[in-house]
């Protein structure tokens, strides 16, 4: 079964609303999570390194005040896109790191956004 | 810049034979490699992993082979089966970062 749950699954928003992403590692306590995104047919990109109790690292080019994430216990993080626009359409995609399974990287189910 | 490269979008193969997914990588610093399986609207789902202290992992039916003078890796499958038809993203890490960066993906089709 999933150890890493993202929810929701599938999001539809209007533009100019926020909406929040939420990830959860459920078996594990997860010091670093990562956030990502994948638009179709392309790869993955990771957006921002979240490590608990603290402030997230950003990739370059990905604008922090418009992907806002929290990580705040150590099984949760969330990614919170304001002002949306159909352009931030895309599936978003967190990973959790498990330091006590040897540093492993499990990833969630993944969130579809649709902003119309 | 893309620092992994998967630069085969997409492969047929019949089923029971052999599938050979290749990924190519710049970064020297890069010292772990991974292979994820995709379906649509799901995470990727871990496969298999090799250090750069070797150079072939075998896990069942997937082997993979790291060539680090070439910069190369490759995913074996076989034999290929239905439920292998996915796509598959090499992944690679300098384990001090633990960040990984995703190639684009190849897409692999099993033909009955």
């Amino acid at each position: 079964g999933a150890v890493v749950s993202q929810h929701p699954s599938w999001v539809i928003c209007k533009s100019g609303t926020s909406v929040k992403i939420e990830c959860r590692s459920l078996d594990f306590q997860a010091t670093t999570m990562f956030w990502y995104r994948q638009f179709p047919k392309q790869s993955l990109m990771l957006m921002a390194t979240s490590n608990e109790g603290s402030k997230a690292t950003y990739e370059q080019g990905v604008e922090k005040d418009k992907f806002l994430i929290n990580h705040a216990s150590l099984t949760l993080s969330t990614l919170t896109v304001t002002s949306a626009h159909p352009e931030d359409s895309s599936f978003y995609i967190c990973s959790a790191l498990s330091f006590y399974s040897g540093n492993t990287i499990y990833f969630g189910e993944g969130s579809w956004l649709t902003v119309v | 810049d893309q620092q992994v490269k998967q630069n085969s979008p997409s492969l047929s193969v019949q089923e029971g034979r052999i599938s050979i997914l290749n990924c190519d990588y710049t970064n020297s610093m890069f010292d772990y490699f991974l292979w994820y399986k995709k379906y649509p609207a799901e995470g990727p789902t871990f496969l298999i992993s090799i250090s750069s202290i070797k150079d072939k992992n075998e896990d069942g039916r997937f082997t993979v082979f790291l060539n680090k003078s070439a910069k190369h890796l490759s995913l074996h499958i076989v034999p290929s089966q239905p439920g292998d038809s996915a796509v598959y993203f090499c992944a690679a890490s300098d384990q001090g970062a633990q960040k990984l960066v995703f190639g684009q993906g190849t897409r692999l089709t099993i033909n009955p």
